[in-house]
């Protein structure tokens, strides 16, 4: 149904490991972000990348590291997080980056342990 | 829906009814407005968008509303039925990104 694609749905993890969350369109899109969704908040943007150059960092702590290898491809490496990290994060892209909608994959329900 | 904040404003219809959530937004410079629909356990999804061109643009059963001059974005959902219990989200384009209000629960009741 959706033309991006989250894995893994689910995640628990220690603050000590190291894990690795990945997203996947097919829309033939050029722009990718990452968005964390927690409660008692609305949704922040982490990254942007644009044609694989990422173009927006959000003051996101460095145990957050993202990936984009190819314009299909957005992956967010996570390292040493801490319990308020525990969130929904959401990958999406657009066509471009700027007045167009964006579309959503189903996010990865990450829990830190 | 477990992805979005506890303390939601929460809009009661009955099905049937007309639905309208409303958006204050910030920018006055903003060109670009977008509403997503958010149910639980998935990701936002498109219903619809304007742009600071028009203050009308209607869908299937949808209708977006732009107020330039008090800064007010609506979104009138007409005959609502049970589906359409989601939480909705308006934003607007901040340069190279989307800004998200907090959302809006809306509850339909048979």
């Amino acid at each position: 149904e959706t033309g991006v694609t989250q894995t893994p749905r689910h995640l628990v993890m220690g603050m000590t490991n190291k894990k690795s969350l990945k997203c996947e369109q097919h829309l033939g899109h050029n722009a990718m972000y990452w968005y964390k969704q927690s409660a008692k908040k609305p949704l922040e943007l982490m990254f942007v990348y644009s044609l694989e150059e990422r173009v927006e960092n959000n003051s996101v702590p460095s145990r957050f590291s993202p990936e984009c290898p190819n314009s299909s491809h957005l992956f967010l490496h996570l390292h040493t997080l801490q319990p308020e990290d525990s969130a929904l994060y959401l990958c999406a892209s657009s066509q471009d980056i700027g007045n167009q909608p964006q579309h959503f994959g189903d996010g990865t329900r990450l829990s830190i342990l | 829906g477990e992805s979005v904040g506890l303390h939601l404003p929460t809009l009661s219809v009955q099905e049937g009814d007309n639905s309208i959530i409303n958006c204050a937004y910030s920018n006055s410079a903003s060109d670009y407005f977008i509403w997503y629909k958010q149910e639980s356990g998935k990701g936002p999804q498109f219903i619809i968008d304007i742009r600071s061109n028009m203050d009308k643009r209607q869908g299937q059963r949808v209708t977006v509303l732009l107020n330039k001059t008090v800064k007010h974005l609506s979104l009138q959902i007409a005959a609502t039925q049970p589906g359409d219990s989601a939480v909705y989200f308006c934003a607007e384009d901040g340069y190279n990104k989307l800004i998200f209000g907090a959302g809006t629960r809306l509850a339909v009741h048979p």
